[in-house]
């Protein structure tokens, strides 16, 4: 049973083309992230939805528009792709408000744009 | 704004043996978790532990156990009897407590354990 996941886990992709990311999440949380990971492996918060609602984005440029059409989904779409968009794009979920709580990560989608 | 600084770019230690991995942290705020996750080549991200604040007592892991040092703002990791599988980038990562909706998680850049047969 995958708790989160992602769709595709590869891409390649030309400069200026509009790619989009889909995350599913089937724990019941509320919340989700978009984090994304460069080339030197840091980690980094983009946005986070709380019940379909934005809650954070982290100035990310407009290219990027995250899209929660239910609590479970949190897509990602990237228009006119730059060669600095190419990395590791991360989902994760969790339930903030309970004690302990642990963020869930996906697989990761690889995106490399040439 | 919360930091967290990972100062071991690298470390390797022996099949066997015992390793400690070094994370401080900073932040104004008396209320917050911390993690520890490891990503291995298939670059999942697994959490390994997970340190709230307001308990005193270290937490453990099977194999792995932390040192909280609250005032310090010091969360090191320790891995027991490492095992060839334990090779993996390790992250330390800081979460806020409670108030507000910001529950993003900040990480350090990663400490790279090589685990040597």
């Amino acid at each position: 049973d995958t708790a989160v996941s992602q769709t595709p886990k590869y891409l390649v992709t030309q400069m200026g083309n509009d790619k989009s990311i889909k995350c599913e999440q089937n724990l019941g949380h509320d919340t989700m992230y978009w984090y994304k990971q460069d080339s030197k492996k840091f980690l980094k918060i983009m946005f986070s939805y709380n019940n379909k609602e934005l809650i954070i984005n982290e100035t990310v440029p407009n290219r990027f528009s995250p899209k929660s059409p239910d609590k479970a989904h949190l897509n990602l779409h990237i228009n006119s792709l730059e060669l600095g968009d190419s990395a590791v794009y991360f989902c994760a979920s969790s339930q903030p408000l309970r004690r302990g709580e642990t963020q869930y990560f996906g697989p990761g989608t690889r995106l490399l744009v040439l | 704004a919360q930091t967290v600084t990972q100062s071991q770019p690298e470390m390797s230690v022996q099949e066997a043996e015992t390793v400690t991995l070094s994370c401080t942290y900073d932040t104004s705020e008396s209320d917050y978790y911390l993690f520890w996750y490891k990503q291995p080549p298939s670059r999942q991200m697994i959490l390994v532990i997970r340190q709230e604040a307001y308990k005193q007592q270290n937490a453990t892991e099977n194999r792995f156990s932390v040192n909280f040092q609250k005032a310090a703002k010091s969360f090191s990791l320790k891995i027991s009897d490492s095992q060839l599988g334990d090779a993996a980038m390790y992250f330390c990562a800081y979460r806020r407590g409670s108030g507000g909706s910001n529950y993003k998680l900040t990480f350090g850049k990663g400490t790279l354990l090589t685990v040597n047969p």
